[in-house]
């Protein structure tokens, strides 16, 4: 069946370093990539999105890229601020996989220190 | 736009009664809500896929007689979990599809704050 596996966290880096949350698929077809961010206490927001093969979704310097190639939908920002701080979730979506239920990343949890 | 509302927040309640969860698409229809539970430093479990006007979809391993799920309008999906009990405690969050954007072959779901239920 189709899953995500995102690296494990959590993950504390310092403010202004570069961020990578490694993330990796398996699902047949052409799914839809998400990444959601869960402030605490907080439910989840849409961070970004990418619909087929090479599209690169971004928002808040936040980016990724859809490898088909190497099933993948790393997340990245080149400078990460305390505010970033938060848990990150990745996602898939497929319409024939039960109307387009979206199946989550186990989450990695991102701590930025002043 | 694709505002998502759960009432409430966050509810206490004793073991052995039931407690009821609102979620409402503010600003749009929804025709498929979904609903999550989440425990601590862990990922969204999906509990049922509820459809507008009829009965929920309910995962595996869910016992739908004690959650209960009601989506009687295109803006109204309500959990009732029945005979709480401590184990029952946990985050419940709902998730919400834009009629619109599904015609449009989109998937996007929008999701509500969360209700943290504790059963003492």
């Amino acid at each position: 069946g189709d899953s995500v596996t995102q690296m494990e966290g959590p993950v504390t880096l310092s403010e202004e370093a570069f961020l990578t949350i490694n993330c990796t698929y398996t699902a047949t077809g052409y799914p839809s990539l998400f990444w959601y961010v869960q402030y605490p206490g907080e439910g989840l927001q849409l961070l970004l999105k990418a619909t087929k093969a090479d599209d690169k979704g971004s928002n808040k310097g936040f980016e990724a890229t859809y490898r088909k190639e190497t099933t993948s939908f790393h997340l990245e920002k080149g400078s990460v601020q305390v505010s970033d701080s938060a848990v990150y979730f990745c996602a898939l979506s497929r319409l024939n996989n039960q109307g387009g239920k979206l199946i989550f990343g186990q989450g990695t949890e991102l701590s930025v220190k002043p | 736009g694709a505002v998502v509302s759960q009432h409430p927040s966050w509810v206490i309640c004793k073991s052995g009664t039931s407690v009821k969860i609102e979620c409402r698409s503010l600003d749009f229809q929804a025709t498929t809500m979904f609903w999550y539970r989440q425990f601590p430093k862990q990922s969204l479990m999906l509990m049922a896929t509820s459809n507008e006007g009829s009965k929920a979809t309910y995962e595996q391993g869910v016992e739908k007689d004690k959650f209960l799920i009601n989506h009687a309008s295109l803006t109204l999906s309500t959990l009732t979990v029945t005979s709480a009990h401590p184990e029952d405690s946990s985050f419940y969050i709902c998730s919400a599809r834009d009629r619109l954007d599904f015609s449009a072959g989109a998937y996007e779901q929008y999701f509500g704050p969360g209700t943290r239920l504790t059963v003492t």
